[in-house]
C-alpha cells in the first residue's frame, strides 16, 4: 500500500513560518489533503487537492505538490495553530484512503 | 451542513465483535462515499475502509478479514462491525464523509472502544 511520511514534530516561534512536509512515492501525481487535529478534537481539514483553502481556513495556510514532496505551510505561526497536522491522499491502486503518520506543532 | 454521530459499546470484551452506527443527519447518505476512521491513543489516524451510497466497499488490507462495513439508506445510517477484536483495537473510532476529491470533508465527534476484559 502507498506510505506517506511525515517528520513527528516541527518547531517555530509565533510569527515565523512552519513548513511540514509529506512524502510519498510520486506524490505529485496524487491529491493531497491537509487536516488539523487539536486535543481531544475530530480532524479539520485545512487543505484539499494541494493546495485549496476550505472556506472559514485563514489565508495563512497554504499547500504546494510536487515530486516527491507535498508541503503545508502556516505563514504568521499564532499560538492556536498549535497541533498535530495529518497528510491524505486516496491510493488508487488499493482504493482506500490513507493518512501519513503526523506532525506535531509546537509554538515556541 | 451534514452531521454525522457515532453510538455503540464502549467497551468490547477481546475475541469479540466490535459495533458501531453513524447516524447521519442534515443530509442523504444516498451519495458520497462514507467511511471509518481509527486512531488508537496517542497514535496516527488509520482509514479501515469505506461504503459507497450504492453499497459497493472497500477496505483497508490490514484489516480487510475482519471488517465489514453496511448502510441502511432508510434510516440514513451506516454501520461498522470488526470481529475478533483484540486490545489493539482499542482506539477512538471516527465516521465521516469522503468526497469526491477523496478527502474528508465532514467528522463525527469520535467515540472511544476500550478492548479489555
Amino acid at each position: 500500500s502507498y506510505v506517506l511520511t511525515q517528520p513527528p514534530s516541527v518547531s517555530v516561534a509565533p510569527g515565523k513560518t512552519a513548513r511540514i512536509t509529506c512524502g510519498g512515492n510520486n506524490i505529485a501525481s496524487k491529491s493531497v489533503h491537509w487536516y488539523q487535529q487539536r486535543p481531544g478534537q475530530a480532524p479539520v481539514l485545512v487543505i484539499y487537492y494541494d493546495t485549496d483553502r476550505p472556506s472559514g481556513i485563514p489565508e495563512r495556510f497554504s499547500g504546494s505538490n510536487s515530486g516527491n514532496t507535498a508541503t503545508l505551510t502556516i505563514s504568521r505561526v499564532e499560538a492556536g495553530d498549535e497541533a498535530d497536522y495529518y497528510c491524505q491522499v486516496w491510493d488508487s491502486y488499493g482504493d482506500v484512503g490513507v493518512f501519513g503518520g503526523g506532525t506535531k506543532l509546537t509554538v515556541l | 451542513q451534514v452531521q454525522l454521530q457515532e453510538s455503540g459499546p464502549g467497551l468490547v470484551k477481546p475475541s469479540e465483535t466490535l459495533s458501531l452506527t453513524c447516524t447521519v443527519s442534515g443530509g442523504s447518505i444516498n451519495s458520497f462515499y462514507w467511511s471509518w476512521i481509527r486512531q488508537p491513543p496517542g497514535k496516527a489516524l488509520e482509514w479501515i475502509g469505506y461504503i459507497f451510497y450504492n453499497g459497493n466497499t472497500n477496505y483497508s488490507p490490514s484489516l480487510q478479514s475482519r471488517v465489514t462495513i453496511s448502510l441502511d439508506t432508510s434510516k440514513n445510517k451506516f454501520s461498522l462491525k470488526l470481529t475478533s477484536v483484540t486490545e489493539a483495537d482499542t482506539a477512538v473510532y471516527y465516521c465521516a464523509r469522503v468526497v469526491v476529491a477523496g478527502n474528508i470533508d465532514s467528522w463525527g465527534q469520535g467515540t472511544l472502544v476500550t478492548v479489555s476484559s
